[in-house]
């Protein structure tokens, strides 16, 4: 089925730091693709989304590229702040069965520090 | 005001307890799901449902039951809780609209500990 598999936390960056968090997917055809953001005590959002290969979803200083090839859909931002510590998800749709689900990774812990 | 809203924050129950937790929307999508959020374990689905008569299995639906009292009310009901079922637990709604692009949208999150 359809899958998805994002590199394990925490990952701890100091300020204006580079990050990348990796997602790669298992899917059939070419889905969709999204990074939603879970701040401390609060619900997913939506942080940015790809619809086809080769789009580039980009948001609040954060990009990924919808790579068909390696099937993966990186998170990255050039310089990090405080401010963006949080949980981050990689999810796809699983359409099965008639029912629009989302599938999401296990959530990639983001902290960064003064 | 939030759009979606979830009730109540956080509960404390007891083994064999019923539980209910509710979650109202003001985005008029027809499309709501509950799932549960466990540390390492991501978000899992419980259920979801494309109208007020159309309920659907998730993935781990064993223990829970809900209802759709309303396109804008979908309610989780625990009818005897257990430990395991402590948990973070998420309801969401979407609209596929014209692009079927599937975003969800999150309510805050209810916190539920069984002792």
């Amino acid at each position: 089925g359809d899958s998805v598999t994002q590199m394990e936390g925490p990952v701890t960056l100091s300020e204006e730091a580079f990050l990348t968090i990796n997602c790669t997917y298992t899917a059939t055809g070419y889905p969709s693709l999204f990074w939603y953001v879970q701040y401390p005590g609060e619900g997913l959002q939506l942080l940015l989304k790809a619809t086809k290969a080769d789009d580039k979803g980009s948001n609040k200083g954060f990009e990924a590229t919808y790579r068909k090839e390696t099937t993966s859909f990186h998170l990255e931002k050039g310089s990090v702040q405080v401010s963006d510590s949080a949980v981050y998800f990689c999810a796809l749709p699983a359409i099965t069965g008639g029912g629009n689900k989302l599938t999401f990774g296990t959530g990639t812990q983001l902290k960064v520090e003064l | 005001d939030a759009d979606v809203t979830q009730t109540p924050r956080n509960r404390i129950t007891k083994t064999g307890k019923r539980i209910m937790l509710e979650c109202s929307q003001t985005k008029g999508h027809d499309r709501m799901y509950w799932y549960r959020q466990d540390p390492g374990l991501g978000l899992r689905l419980i259920y979801y449902s494309f109208d007020v008569k159309d309920i659907n299995k998730g993935e781990i639906s064993d223990g829970y039951s809900v209802s759709r009292q309303a396109q804008a009310k979908f309610s989780l009901s625990l009818e005897s809780a257990i430990p395991n079922q402590t948990a973070l637990y998420f309801c969401a709604t979407s609209d596929p609209g014209t692009s079927g692009s599937y975003t969800q949208y999150f309510g805050p999150g209810t916190r539920l500990t069984v002792l």
